[in-house]
């Protein structure tokens, strides 16, 4: 069964760096054609893609977002990290991670249930 | 960077209806196009990806169309588990979602 669980601070100051974390099951983020992508939904808007890793650590950024963001795995607990820095009120929102099957598809098919982010002083 | 649009924003419509979701890209995104339903409080679920394939487990009320610069997400006959918001994503250059179309019961 496949499972994405994100986790990280609920609550941010503005300036500091966020680090979260997808921790997944039922598949492998070493295995030949799977990634994974982090999505965030400020509350009451629209999603905004924000960057993928795959298996051979090939790694895409949104283009707006991409000095502030590093996303990195760590294989042997099967992770996938987000960091971003500067953090703003306006980057308040709930963040997902998603599968993705490259040989499938490009579009992430299981999603987290996501972790809502808060940036406020 | 390839914006998204999609039309209606807000779609009134009762159980049994047909409706039909349209999306728009800036420029040619071939079929690199999926379709998501949310409701709330919880993630996108796909329903729809390539423009036209269906999600595995996803009712077959549930078709997609179009290619190029314009794509449809039609629901043939709505159920009351269909009223929620559904979002496009292209996947042809990075990635991009529509601003979201809202279904609500009429």
């Amino acid at each position: 069964q496949v499972t994405l669980r994100e986790s990280g601070p609920a609550l941010v100051k503005p300036t500091q760096t966020l680090t979260l974390t997808c921790t997944i099951s039922g598949f492998s983020v070493n295995t030949a054609g799977m990634c994974v992508s982090w999505i965030r939904q400020p509350p009451g808007k629209a999603l905004e893609w924000l960057a993928r890793i795959d298996w051979d650590d090939a790694k895409y950024y949104n283009t707006s977002l991409k000095t502030r963001l590093t996303i990195s795995k760590d294989t042997s607990k099967n992770q996938v990290v987000l960091t971003m820095t500067n953090m703003d009120p306006v980057d308040t929102a709930t963040y997902y991670c998603g599968r993705i099957r490259a040989m499938v598809t490009t579009a992430p098919d299981y999603w987290g249930q996501g972790t809502l982010v808060t940036v406020s002083s | 960077d390839i914006q998204m649009t999609q039309s209606p924003s807000t779609l009134s419509a009762s159980v049994g209806d047909r409706v039909t979701i349209t999306c728009r890209a800036s420029q040619s995104i071939s079929n690199w196009l999926a379709w998501y339903q949310q409701k709330p409080g919880k993630a996108p679920k796909l329903l729809i990806y390539e423009a036209s394939n269906l999600e595995s487990g996803v009712p077959s009320r549930f078709s997609g169309s179009g290619s190029g610069t314009e794509f449809t997400l039609t629901i043939s006959s709505l159920q009351p588990d269909d009223f929620a918001t559904y979002y496009c994503q292209q996947c042809h250059s990075l990635y991009g979602f529509g601003p979201g179309t809202k279904l609500e019961i009429k």
